[in-house]
C-alpha cells in the first residue's frame, strides 16, 4: 500500500492568483496521477507524472494552465494557474504502487476560487 | 475506448441489511483489473475491493464481496450487513495496461438509513 499525504487540504483564492498543491508518498512509485473531481461527480484525470519525464496531459488539459513537477520519486506538485472561479473544485493526488495496479489516494485539496 | 457505467445515481439501504451497486463496463481487452472504490464525505478515496479478469473466482473482503459476470461485461458490488459507515459515494474503475490508467463510472450515492 501506500500513505499520500497532500498539502493543503482546502484554500480559498482570488481569481488571477496560483496554487500549488503538493503531494508526498511513504515510497518510492513511479507513476503519479492528478485528478479533479467536482463534489458529488466523477474524477476526471489531468495528467500522468512519471519521474524524469514530462507530465502528459489528458485532452482539455494544458502544461502552462496545470504544471507539474515531479522532482523524485515520493514527490509532486501541481500548480493551478491563473485561476477563475470555474477551476473550485476537488484535487486529488493519487499513485499506483504494489501488485494489482491498485491506485492510492491522498485526501484532495478542495479549492474555492472567487 | 473504454467505459464504465454506473446507472444508479443513488440508493438507500436499511442498516443491517444487504444493497447490490452495479457496474457495467466495456472493452476490446482481455486483462484487465476492476475495482470498486468508496469516497465517504470525507473525501478520502478507500479502496473496496479489486477483480482480476483472469480470475473466474469472485474477489470477497468480509462484508464486501463482487459478482463479476465477464460475459455480461457486468461488476456488481454486494455490501452485506450495511453498516452507518458504509454511507459514501461508490466508484467502479476499470484498469487495462493499454493505456495504464483508471477509468472510472459516474458513481452512486449509498446511504445507509438507522
Amino acid at each position: 500500500s501506500a500513505v499520500i499525504s497532500q498539502k493543503p487540504s482546502r484554500d480559498i483564492c482570488q481569481r488571477g492568483t496560483s496554487l500549488t498543491i503538493q503531494c508526498q508518498v511513504d515510497s518510492q512509485v513511479t507513476m503519479m496521477f492528478w485528478y479533479r473531481q467536482q463534489p458529488g461527480q466523477s474524477l476526471t484525470l489531468i495528467a500522468t507524472a512519471n519521474q524524469g519525464s514530462e507530465a502528459t496531459y489528458e485532452s482539455g488539459f494544458v502544461i502552462d494552465k496545470f504544471p507539474i513537477s515531479r522532482p523524485n520519486l515520493t514527490f509532486s506538485t501541481l500548480t493551478v494557474s491563473n485561476m477563475s472561479p470555474e477551476d473550485s473544485s476537488i484535487y486529488l493526488c493519487s499513485v499506483s504502487a504494489g501488485v494489482g495496479n491498485i491506485q492510492y489516494f491522498g485526501a484532495g485539496t478542495r479549492l474555492s476560487v472567487l | 475506448a473504454q467505459t464504465v457505467t454506473q446507472s444508479q445515481p443513488e440508493m438507500s439501504v436499511q442498516e443491517a441489511e444487504t444493497v447490490t451497486l452495479s457496474c457495467t463496463y466495456d472493452t476490446s481487452e482481455s486483462n484487465y483489473y476492476l475495482f470498486w472504490y468508496k469516497q465517504p464525505p470525507s473525501r478520502q478515496m478507500i479502496l473496496v475491493i479489486r477483480q482480476e479478469a483472469y480470475k473466474q473466482q469472485n474477489a470477497t473482503e468480509n462484508r464486501f464481496s463482487v459478482n463479476f459476470q465477464k460475459a455480461a461485461k457486468s461488476f456488481s458490488l454486494k455490501i452485506s450487513d450495511s453498516q452507518l459507515g458504509d454511507t459514501a459515494m461508490y466508484f467502479c474503475a476499470f484498469w487495462t495496461g493499454a493505456n495504464s490508467k483508471l477509468t472510472f463510472g459516474k458513481g452512486i450515492t449509498l446511504s445507509v438509513r438507522p
